[in-house]
């Protein structure tokens, strides 16, 4: 079955310091690998993408993301945390039979001051 | 650019009571779809359409769960009867025809039922 896996429900960083969110996956083919960000009270918010080319793709809000094909990662990374990157992320990924976006369970972020 | 709009933001109904949720995607996005987030868990589909056509409802339960979206615009999402695991965040998205992957969120209809 193809998944996604988080294996962390929660990370803390201080601000300032570098933040690394993980994200591993299995799917059949190549993959597609997302990243959505869900404040408080709102929607889930499109980070960034990774279909085909560099292994390091630059997002929104200074995110960036590394494909790891040999490690089957796609971890989202930020050289310097805000306080206001604290929220819930979703690493994705396309079900290459059906097409859809198969969710994590998403990690909450948390950057003390 | 307006986002996605849902409403109602918060919903409480009794089991085997009926609710409706509503979502106005994106003016162009012609691929839309709605997500059953529950605590904890990340979001999972129930329901994909293009245009006003049914693409995907495998994991719609359709004894209890409807869904339709006129003219291809607005959809409605129906519940009838609740059941008490029906509680969660339901999430509408849409997205361009050429990018299903990018995909915009609202900000959801939490929904509990007692």
């Amino acid at each position: 079955a193809q998944s996604v896996a988080q294996p962390e429900d929660q990370v803390n960083v201080a601000e300032g310091n570098p933040l690394t969110v993980k994200c591993t996956y299995s799917v059949s083919g190549n993959p597609y690998l997302f990243w959505y960000v869900q404040y408080p009270n709102r929607g889930l918010q499109f980070l960034l993408k990774y279909i085909t080319g560099d292994n390091l793709v630059k997002g929104s809000y200074g995110f960036e993301a590394e494909f790891n094909k040999s490690q089957t990662s796609f971890h989202l990374k930020k050289p310097s945390a805000l306080v206001s990157d604290s929220a819930l992320y979703f690493c994705a990924v396309r079900d290459s039979y059906t097409d859809k976006l198969i969710f994590g369970t998403g990690t909450r972020l948390q950057v003390f001051p | 650019e307006a986002g996605v709009a849902q409403s109602p933001r918060y919903k409480i109904i009794e089991k085997r009571q009926s609710v409706a949720f509503w979502c106005n995607p994106i003016s162009g996005h012609a691929t839309l779809y709605w997500y059953q987030q529950i605590l904890g868990q990340g979001p999972k589909l129930l329901i994909q359409f293009q245009n006003n056509g049914v693409v995907d409802d495998s994991q719609l339960p359709k004894d209890r769960f409807s869904a339709e979206r006129l003219k291809g615009v607005d959809s409605t999402l129906k519940i009838q009867p609740a059941k008490l695991e029906d509680s969660a965040v339901y999430l509408c998205a849409s997205s361009l025809a050429g990018t299903p992957y990018e995909q915009y969120f609202g900000p959801g209809t939490r929904l509990t039922v007692t």
